[in-house]
């Protein structure tokens, strides 16, 4: 059955520095999408990502947050000044059509220290 | 805009017992919704959705769930659990058409007891 691969499961990065996780989405999905989940609480919607483009993001989605699909195949989500807050489990998502086919990626647990 | 609740953070339940984890969403227009499972460092797995049609759908691993637009429900039932149910389970809603983001609930965390 196709993924979705993250790399890596586990960062640990010290704070105001730049990361970036990666996403593999399934081949033939065309649209993406981020989510995180800080321990304990909801998983939250970041940014959805179609036809190169960012088409929905969220209130946490500011200006240290950018996506990019570089190469056709991996789809990255850089935070780039990264806040203790930062910490949480990243999920990246891929869907053909709609949130009716999403397959979940296994995470990027993210540690700020 | 949309949302949804879960009630009961944590459930217990007894190996061979009806599962049953509440969900209630609110929206302005027809909803999508869905029932994920989590299991321990793993990603989010689809359970069970429900877009249009039939009222009633049947997921993965026995799981069920019914759309109630009176009562604005999505309650996850299964007649007997399995110690293997034992995860975190997420509901979430979106509003269909364009939209695409899913809003998930705080989830619920299933033990099964022996």
């Amino acid at each position: 059955e196709p993924e979705v691969t993250q790399t890596p499961s586990h960062q640990v990065t010290q704070m105001g520095q730049e990361v970036i996780l990666r996403c593999v989405p399934i081949s033939n999905h065309l649209y993406f999408y981020w989510y995180r989940q800080i321990l304990g609480q909801k998983v939250e919607f970041l940014v959805s990502f179609y036809n190169n483009e960012i088409s929905e993001k969220s209130e946490i989605f500011d200006d240290q947050f950018s996506v990019e699909r570089p190469d056709g195949s991996n789809f990255t989500l850089k935070i780039r000044s990264t806040k203790l807050e930062d910490s949480a489990m990243y999920f990246c998502a891929s869907s053909e059509d709609g949130p009716y086919g999403y397959t979940f990626g296994s995470g990027t647990r993210l540690t700020v220290v | 805009a949309q949302s949804v609740t879960q009630l009961g953070s944590h459930v217990s339940v007894s190996e061979g017992a009806l599962v049953l984890l509440r969900c209630n969403y609110s929206s302005s227009v027809p909803p999508y919704l869905f029932w994920y499972v989590q299991y321990p460092n793993q990603g989010l797995q689809l359970l069970l959705k429900y877009t249009t049609g039939a009222t009633l759908v049947k997921g993965i691993n026995g799981f069920e769930a019914e759309f109630k637009k009176s009562e604005t429900s999505f309650h996850l039932t299964k007649p007997s659990a399995h110690m293997s149910d034992a995860a975190e389970y997420f509901c979430a809603v979106t509003r269909g058409g364009s939209a695409r983001q899913l809003t998930f609930g705080s989830g619920t965390q299933l033990t099964v007891l022996p």
